[in-house]
This record gives structure tokens, sequence and C-alpha cells, in this order.
């Protein structure tokens, strides 16, 4: 069965450090999405890509940046991890079927990242 | 500013009645929008979706309602059951060609008991 996967699922890290999240998706997706959920925001999209080598800045993008070298892999990259950063990130991915926004998104099981 | 909000952090609700999840929109470009669940440790799934040609989707029994002049859709949920026990997430997109983005609200959590 197709799927999107994340890793790790959860990780513990210090500030300063650069840390990355792997997703993968085996649905052959062009579009991919990263969010974090935080208490009080719900679901923020950080970044997002619509294919290979196409990258875009979501509402919360500082800090973070995205590389999307093959159609199933979106790797989000804290350059210089902050403890304002402490969150579940999910990955997300959907098809281009409709050309627009109402393909569903699917979801990834999300990654706990604490940040001491 | 947050352009699709969930004003109701939690929700508590006896099995077997009616669940109404409300979602306002500031946007007037938002043209579709969709229910998504999320349980612990979980990713959201998605559960019902609407387009602003319709004012009403019914799956079962979950029901969307749209009110666009008031910015305003709401999800009812008939009868609650215990394992309707989630957060949910309103998301507003677009049909604009090429436009493939969400925006998510706060969410509600919602306990139904049994």
């Amino acid at each position: 069965d197709a799927e999107i996967t994340q890793s790790p699922r959860h990780k513990i890290t210090e500030t300063g450090r650069q840390v990355t999240l792997a997703c993968h998706q085996t649905w052959n997706h062009n579009n991919m999405f990263w969010y974090r959920q935080d208490l009080g925001h719900g679901l923020r999209l950080i970044h997002y890509s619509y294919g290979v080598q196409d990258t875009n800045k979501g509402e919360v993008s500082d800090g973070y940046s995205v590389s999307r070298s093959n159609t199933e892999d979106l790797p989000l990259t804290l350059e210089s991890a902050a403890s304002s950063q402490t969150s579940v990130y999910f990955c997300a991915s959907s098809d281009q079927t409709s050309g627009r926004g109402t393909d569903t998104q699917y979801f990834g099981p999300g990654t706990r990242l604490t940040v001491l | 500013d947050q352009q699709v909000k969930q004003n109701s952090p939690s929700l508590s609700v006896q099995e077997g009645r009616i669940s109404i999840l409300n979602c306002d929109y500031t946007n007037s470009m938002f043209d579709y929008f969709l229910w998504y669940k999320k349980y612990p440790a979980e990713g959201p799934t998605f559960l019902i979706s609407i387009s602003s040609i319709k004012d009403k989707n019914e799956d079962g029994r979950f029901t969307v309602f749209l009110n666009k002049s008031a910015k305003h859709l709401s999800l009812h949920i008939v009868p609650s059951q215990p394992g309707d026990s989630a957060v949910y997430f309103c998301a507003a997109s677009s049909e604009i060609s090429g436009t493939y983005k969400y925006i998510f609200g706060t969410g509600t959590r919602l306990k139904v008991l049994a």
C-alpha cells in the first residue's frame, strides 16, 4: 500500500544544532508540505513543494529549509535549532489530479521534536 | 492574522447527541473547505469537504454546512460516538488553478462522553 512516512518519530536535540527531519511518500504525489502543530496555533505551513526542484516558503518558514531532489522525499532542515522550534512536525502530500486546491492532502504520523 | 478561526478550543458532548463544530474564515478568496480529524500520536486524516458552490455536504453521520455570506462553516456529527473523540481541524483552500495550499484553523478538541 502507498503511504507517507516520517523519521525519526521522536527527536531531542540541543539549541544551535542542525536537525533534519525526513519525509518519504510512495504515492508519487507531486505536492508535498511541511506543517508544525502547536497548541493555540493549529497546523501552520512551513514549506511546500509542487514538484522536483520546486520549493516555496509557507507562513512560518524562518529557520527552516527544504530541498526536493526527487518526487518521493522532502526533508526539512532546521539550520540552527531554537527552543521555539520545539513542536510536532507533520509532512503531507497531495496529487495534482484536479489542478487546484481540491486535492486531498495525506498526512504522515508526525515527528515530535524537542529542542533543549 | 488568523485567516481561519475555530473559536472553541474544546467541546464535550454526550454519546448519541449532536456535535456541532464551528469555523470562521476571513479571506473571501477561499472557495473550498475541508475538515480533518486527528487522534493523538497520529497524523490528521481527511473527513469531509465542501465547495463554495454548495451550502451542504453529507457523508454518513457527518454533515458540513457552509454560509458564504457569514464566512462560516460548521461540522455536524449525528449521532456522536465515543470514537469521534479527537481534535478536528477545519481548513480552507482555493479552486484557483495551480494553488494547492491549505490554511488550517487552530482545532477543536471533541470529547464524546459514554
